[in-house]
């Protein structure tokens, strides 16, 4: 069975500083798509990015990308230029590209403050 | 935004009662699932349905049925409630699945149930 960890509970970011959020997984598939997503105070879960684990290139969207390391079974996301509304509850997600389903896969979820 | 709606959204209910969560979407997707939140844990899978009544089980499925009578609705129930099933629920939507597709779930708003 996958699982994805979130091993930092809380996080804390200045203001237009940059900060990553790590994500480790495992699995034994080859093929699969990651994901993260945000989920500020209102509940509401806000897809933050994804990355489909056969593209070598980290995607990217605005002031956030991510290190997708697969070898390394690595997922981590990068914010840039951390905004006040950048605070957030955010998960790391797993998805098999074989049919099970399309379930995602969540990790633990980082709190990120950010300090103004 | 998907058309989700979650009802109730918020409940508090007593130990031993019945309890039924509704999720009803107008995106006509052919996948949904209910997920539950609870802190540490992240989002964990109870149920997930791939079509009319067609139906499996998640992770934390103990406790809870499900059923989907209509494309539109899929309805979470809790035949007696325990105080360990005080959480947040998500309802969540998937349009298809498999490799040619990424299968981003919409989230609805979240239902939050208090057993006391």
């Amino acid at each position: 069975a996958q699982t994805v960890t979130q091993s930092q509970p809380e996080m804390s970011v200045q203001e237009a500083e940059t900060v990553t959020l790590s994500c480790t997984y495992d699995t034994s598939e080859s093929d699969y798509y990651l994901f993260w997503y945000k989920q500020p105070p209102s509940r509401q879960m806000i897809l933050v990015i994804r990355q489909e684990a056969y593209k070598q290139q980290n995607a990217t969207e605005n002031r956030f990308s991510v290190n997708f390391q697969k070898a390394a079974k690595s997922f981590s996301l990068k914010i840039s230029d951390s905004q006040l509304g950048d605070a957030a509850m955010y998960f790391c997600a797993y998805r098999s590209a074989y049919n099970q389903g399309g379930k995602l896969i969540f990790g633990q979820g980082t709190e990120l403050s950010v300090k103004p | 935004d998907a058309g989700i709606t979650q009802s109730p959204r918020h409940k508090v209910t007593e130990t031993g009662t019945p309890v039924t969560l509704r999720c009803h979407q107008t995106e006509n997707h052919r996948y949904m699932y209910w997920y539950r939140q609870d802190p540490g844990h992240g989002l964990r899978l109870i149920h997930y349905s791939y079509g009319v009544k067609d139906t499996d089980k998640g992770e934390v499925s103990d406790g809870y049925s499900v059923s989907r009578s209509k494309t539109e609705d899929f309805l979470l129930t809790l035949e007696s409630a325990t105080s360990s099933q005080t959480s947040v629920y998500f309802c969540a939507i998937s349009e298809s699945v498999g490799i040619a597709n990424t299968g981003e779930l919409f989230f609805g708003e979240g239902s939050r149930l208090t057993v006391l």
